[in-house]
């Protein structure tokens, strides 16, 4: 069964630094990858997607893929408070329909003024 | 911009009564999908469709549950019978493809609160 885990924390981290979160995956067969971000009470919202082994960069975010490891994180540069929301880890198998998408339980990021 | 509207926001029922979920995709997209996040919990999926079939579901979607796209907008998800346990935040999602490609991202609603008493 698929497994997707992340730290819940709270991650504390003051504004201006650079946020580190982290999310590991058991399966071998899952090939796409994917940030959320949640606010509370309301829908993900996809931050970015990683395909490929390697660092992926999107403005004040990468996404880092480490396949052989099986690990997964995004850094966020310069956090501000909006950035406070729970991130959401996911992971696909690509079985060549559409494919459902795997969840962590999220990590819960506060940006301290 | 775009946006997949689902409807209602908060529903309320009493254990045992049907209940349809609904939602509108974004129009030019082709796969749906079902998820669910009882609170606290993790977001999980329930079932996802294209060309008029499930396309793939999970151990949560048994008998109970059922989809379907009965014109060229709507996709909703029927809960036949439901339990305590069913009280769940429900969220539809649509893509242009499928998940694998490059690009293709799925847009969540912002979800129906299902409360049953």
């Amino acid at each position: 069964q698929k497994e997707v885990e992340q730290n819940s924390g709270p991650l504390s981290v003051p504004e201006g630094a650079i946020a580190s979160l982290n999310c590991t995956y058991s399966d071998r067969v899952s090939q796409s990858f994917f940030w959320y971000r949640q606010y509370s009470g309301k829908s993900p919202e996809l931050i970015m997607s990683i395909y490929s082994n390697g660092d992926k960069e999107d403005g004040r975010f990468t996404a880092q893929l480490n396949k052989a490891s099986q690990y997964v994180s995004l850094l966020i540069r310069d956090s501000q408070p909006s950035d406070s929301a729970t991130y959401l880890c996911a992971a696909l198998s690509w079985g060549g329909g559409a494919d459902g998408l795997t969840f962590g339980k999220g990590t819960h990021l506060i940006i301290q003024p | 911009e775009p946006e997949v509207t689902q409807t209602p926001s908060h529903q309320v029922t009493q254990m045992g009564q049907e209940v349809i979920l609904r939602c509108v995709p974004i129009s030019n997209h082709l796969y749906f999908y079902w998820y669910r996040q009882i609170l606290g919990q993790k977001v999980e999926f329930l079932v996802s469709f294209y060309n008029n079939e499930i396309s793939e579901k999970s151990e949560i979607f048994d008998d109970q549950f059922s989809v379907e796209r009965p014109d060229g907008s709507n996709f909703t998800l029927k809960i036949r019978s439901t339990k305590l346990e069913d009280s769940a935040m429900y969220f539809c999602a649509s893509s242009e493809g499928p998940l694998t490609g490059a690009g293709t991202e799925a847009f969540f609603g912002q979800g129906t609160r299902l409360t049953v008493v």
